[in-house]
């Protein structure tokens, strides 16, 4: 299995809704990657997780909340977004030592 | 702060041209560069570099990396129109032990036309 996924691939939120974003790997890579893409934007990096643990926080608001429940799975909790949270939301995965990621397919959120 | 540098933004060739996309960077304590292929969905890996000099080549696509330079070219010989797509070049910088997040630069968006 040489993929990541992510589910849901769309999701529309209110602003007092609680939702999760999933993200999966069966590839035994050891980091994994969460990151924010908004329309005609590169890619930016919110979290990294190395050995289930988090490593990279870029300052994310707290309304974000990752988890990794073991290598194989990461979460993105969301509570209370805001409208300019919409975007493409990007989960990847690596090996520790090799940098090349793969990306999932990305879940496409609005937050109305 | 790291920063990534991509040229041109924008580039429409006919079928069969050849194509050269520039990136360059300015990180601290860098570790490798990528390159990516971003269609109407995720990026997709094209290639991993960490040594200067070194051509690494995959069918029409090739890249090279200049760390004296700081920079990098992707290389699209006889373009064909599946090849249009966004290409977005990235940075890892080491933060010390475990795995670094990418810095990404803002892609060129690359048009074929027939």
């Amino acid at each position: 299995d040489t993929e990541v996924t992510q589910t849901p691939k769309h999701l529309v939120m209110g602003m007092t809704n609680k939702k999760s974003l999933k993200c999966e790997q069966h590839m035994g890579h050891r980091a994994m990657y969460w990151y924010k893409q908004k329309a005609k934007k590169p890619p930016e990096l919110m979290f990294v997780y190395s050995y289930e643990k988090l490593s990279i926080n870029e300052s994310v608001p707290s309304r974000f909340s990752p988890e990794c429940p073991n290598s194989s799975l990461l979460n993105l909790h969301l509570h209370a977004l805001q409208p300019e949270d919409s975007a493409l939301y990007l989960c990847a995965s690596s090996p520790i030592y090799y940098n090349e990621q793969f990306f999932g397919p990305g879940t496409r959120l609005t937050v109305l | 702060e790291d920063k990534v540098v991509q040229s041109p933004l924008s580039l429409v060739v006919h079928e069969g041209d050849t194509v050269t996309l520039n990136c360059s960077y300015e990180v601290t304590n860098f570790r490798s560069l990528l390159w990516y292929k971003q269609e109407k969905k995720a990026p997709t890996f094209l290639f991993m570099l960490t040594s200067s000099g070194i051509e690494k080549k995959s069918g029409r696509l090739s890249s090279i990396l200049d760390k004296k330079e700081l920079s990098s070219i992707l290389n699209i010989t006889a373009t064909q129109t599946g090849d249009s797509a966004i290409y977005l070049c990235a940075v890892e910088a080491r933060s010390g032990g475990g795995a670094d997040g990418l810095t990404f630069g803002k892609g060129t968006h690359l048009i074929i036309q027939p």
